[in-house]
């Protein structure tokens, strides 16, 4: 089974803090994402990355930032955090051709104080 | 760019019963695949099925069925014999065949289930 795993389920931080989410995923795949979920929005994407050390971003990268320095390993900073970044949080993963499905973590919780 | 809209916020279906979820989308390509994924209670988000765009026969995963209408750009998620266990929020999703694009997720779907 493929299994992608965030670093914390629950996470409280105080404002201007620098904030990492780590994700880890342990089936060699190119494809790792960082998402957003907030109720009424749905998922959007933050930033994403096809191979090791390439990054892209999303739909909104602003506050945010990312390092991929192993396959399987996609860090989400928060390099200051601010109260409007609290949300939950969602890595995901996939194989590189487009028909393949994306395997999501479970999810990191995070309150901005 | 492309955009995938769920106009339903929140259903109900009872227990055994049937119930349509739908999703349009907007795309100017002619190739793209659909899915759709579900985010039960605990968060951990799932695939629930999925579509190609080039393939007329509609996908069945089980007790789950799309209903993909290409020309109207329309990929309605029917759910049959309802359980307890598929209350969750559902998101309809696409992704582009070309180059490595990401998944363009819909506002989702909460589905409830009464017993």
């Amino acid at each position: 089974d493929v299994k992608v795993t965030q670093s914390s389920r629950y996470l409280v931080k105080r404002t201007g803090e620098k904030v990492f989410l780590e994700c880890v995923q342990d089936m060699d795949h190119e494809n790792m994402f960082w998402y957003r979920q907030d109720p009424g929005l749905g998922l959007r994407l933050i930033y994403f990355s096809y191979d090791v050390k390439m990054k892209e971003k999303g739909d909104i990268p602003e506050g945010y930032s990312v390092s991929r320095e192993k396959k399987e390993r996609f860090s989400l900073i928060l390099e200051s955090a601010s109260t409007n970044q609290t949300s939950m949080y969602l890595c995901a993963s996939s194989l590189a051709p487009s028909y393949n499905e994306q395997f999501f973590g479970p999810g990191t919780r995070l309150t901005v104080l | 760019a492309q955009t995938v809209t769920q106009s339903q916020p929140e259903m109900s279906v009872q227990e055994a019963e049937t119930v349509t979820l739908s999703c349009t989308y907007d795309t100017s390509e002619s190739d793209y695949y659909l899915f759709w994924y579900k985010q039960p209670p605990s968060r951990q988000m799932i695939l629930v099925i999925r579509q190609e765009a080039y393939k007329q026969q509609n996908a069945t995963e089980n007790r789950f069925s799309v209903n993909f209408q290409k020309a109207a750009k329309s990929f309605s998620l029917k759910i049959s014999d309802s359980q307890l266990g598929d209350a969750a929020m559902y998101f309809c999703a696409y992704r582009s065949v070309s180059g490595n694009t990401p998944l363009v997720f819909g506002k989702g779907t909460r589905l409830s289930v009464i017993a």
